[in-house]
């Protein structure tokens, strides 16, 4: 059963600081990762999706990488900014998983970005 | 605009009664999903439907009830058998044929009085 992790639990920096945040999963038979962003009682939000094939994905301010082999990714948040405290998920979708687009969670890493 | 829409955005459930979330979306997405989030946790699967009047438990479905009659809804019923509902529960829809992401709404906070 694929397992994600999601590492720190929470992250505090000051405005303007480049940080990254990892995540990790057991079974690389991935068909693609995908970052999401999530405000407080919210929903969630799609920031990036990397399929299998691909090393990395970028967005603005955002870049997110994806080693299948040693079933890592991280995201990098470039000049942090108090408007990118949130918290962070990231979800696997299983290669073969015939529930289409069933998604594994990770717990999160809930960023608080200091003015 | 285009989107999913949950409501109600909080609910509270009284011992022994069954409560219904409702789930819509205009995004003409065949899959449409339900999530548990406890806090710190991530997200955990509860139903999802591929398609209407068709759908499959995920991995916490006991005490929960869904119905897909249409391509736009998707309602959750939490029966009284869930013996621990309080949590904040998500919808999601995605086009069916996978490698694109799913679309969230903004959840329903459920407590018990």
């Amino acid at each position: 059963k694929q397992e994600v992790t999601q590492i720190p639990a929470a992250l505090s920096v000051p405005e303007g600081e480049n940080l990254v945040l990892n995540c990790s999963f057991t079974d690389s038979a991935i068909y693609n990762l995908q970052w999401f962003r999530q405000d407080p009682g919210k929903g969630l939000t799609s920031l990036l999706l990397i399929q299998s094939s691909q090393r990395e994905q970028t967005s603005g301010r955002l870049n997110a990488s994806l080693d299948k082999s040693s079933g890592r990714s991280t995201l990098y948040i470039a000049a942090s900014q108090p408007g990118d405290s949130a918290t962070y998920l990231c979800a696997v979708r299983q290669l073969g998983e015939t529930s289409g687009s069933r998604l594994t969670f990770g717990e999160g890493t809930q960023l608080t970005v200091n003015p | 605009d285009g989107g999913i829409t949950q409501s109600p955005k909080y609910l509270f459930r009284k011992e022994g009664q069954n409560v219904t979330l409702s789930c819509e979306q205009n995004l003409n997405h065949d899959a449409m999903y339900w999530y548990r989030q406890d806090p710190g946790q991530g997200l955990r699967l509860i139903y999802y439907s591929q398609i209407v009047n068709d759908f499959q438990k995920g991995d916490i479905a006991e005490g929960y009830s869904v119905s897909r009659e249409k391509k736009e809804s998707f309602p959750l019923t939490v029966t009284s058998a869930q013996k621990n509902p309080t949590a904040f529960y998500l919808c999601a829809s995605s086009i069916w044929d996978g490698g694109d992401s799913q679309h969230f709404g903004d959840g329903t906070r459920l407590s018990i009085l």
